[in-house]
């Protein structure tokens, strides 16, 4: 069955600290790996990655894929408050459909 | 810029009831999907469809019906509200296969 676990659930941290935010899987016939951040509403999205070893950057963040190892993780820098939020991650397969499958997330919070 | 759009925001039913929620998309996208989030469940597919007149289940389909008789148009019907699908609903779209998802702003669905 396939599978998308994030790690961890939640993370507080300090405005100006570095995340690291975890997102492992495993899915049948692996086509792609999106980062989105949802805040209060719509997820919205981040990164698409279907290369291993190549990163993706926007800001302060940025983000990598490792097929060989089956993990993802999204760096932030330097956070700020508007960086809080929950981070999912979503993998497609191969199928018919290409559907999305989603982690159950991480909640970042930001203290100022 | 529309992008996904989503009716009601808000809604509340009371067990047996039926209702249809909206989704509609300005993007000319074929990919379309339903999915609902619960807490601790991340985003979980409900139905989805790859193009006007084709639909198929997703992991968890018991309980609603979709439709595509438009690229535009994708309504999710609750035959019989259950308490158990209080819940927010996200419809999304994709233009194809290995692309982002756009995602519709939720309808938060209570049953009582």
């Amino acid at each position: 069955e396939d599978k998308v676990v994030q790690s961890p659930l939640s993370l507080v941290v300090h405005e100006g600290d570095t995340v690291t935010l975890n997102c492992s899987y495993e899915v049948t016939n692996f086509r792609s790996l999106l980062w989105y951040k949802q805040e209060k509403k719509a997820p919205t999205f981040l990164f698409m990655l279907t290369s291993s070893g190549i990163e993706k950057k926007s800001g302060r963040l940025s983000s990598i894929l490792d097929k060989k190892e089956l993990f993802s993780i999204l760096n932030i820098t330097a956070t700020q408050t508007g960086d809080s939020a929950v981070y999912l991650c979503a993998v497609e397969a191969r199928t018919g459909a290409n559907n999305l499958f989603f982690g159950t997330g991480t909640r970042l919070t930001v203290i100022p | 810029n529309a992008g996904v759009t989503q009716t009601p925001k808000f809604q509340v039913l009371k067990t047996g009831q039926s209702m249809t929620l909206q989704c509609a998309q300005d993007m000319n996208h074929e990919y379309m999907s339903w999915y609902r989030q619960d807490p601790g469940m991340g985003l979980r597919l409900i139905h989805y469809s790859v193009g006007a007149g084709i639909t198929d289940q997703g992991e968890v389909p018991n309980g609603y019906n979709v439709s595509r008789s438009t690229t535009e148009d994708f309504p999710l019907r609750l035959l019989s509200a259950a308490p158990s699908q209080t819940s927010v609903y996200f419809c999304a779209s994709r233009r194809t296969a290995n692309t982002e998802a756009f995602f519709g702003q939720g309808t938060r669905l209570t049953v009582v």
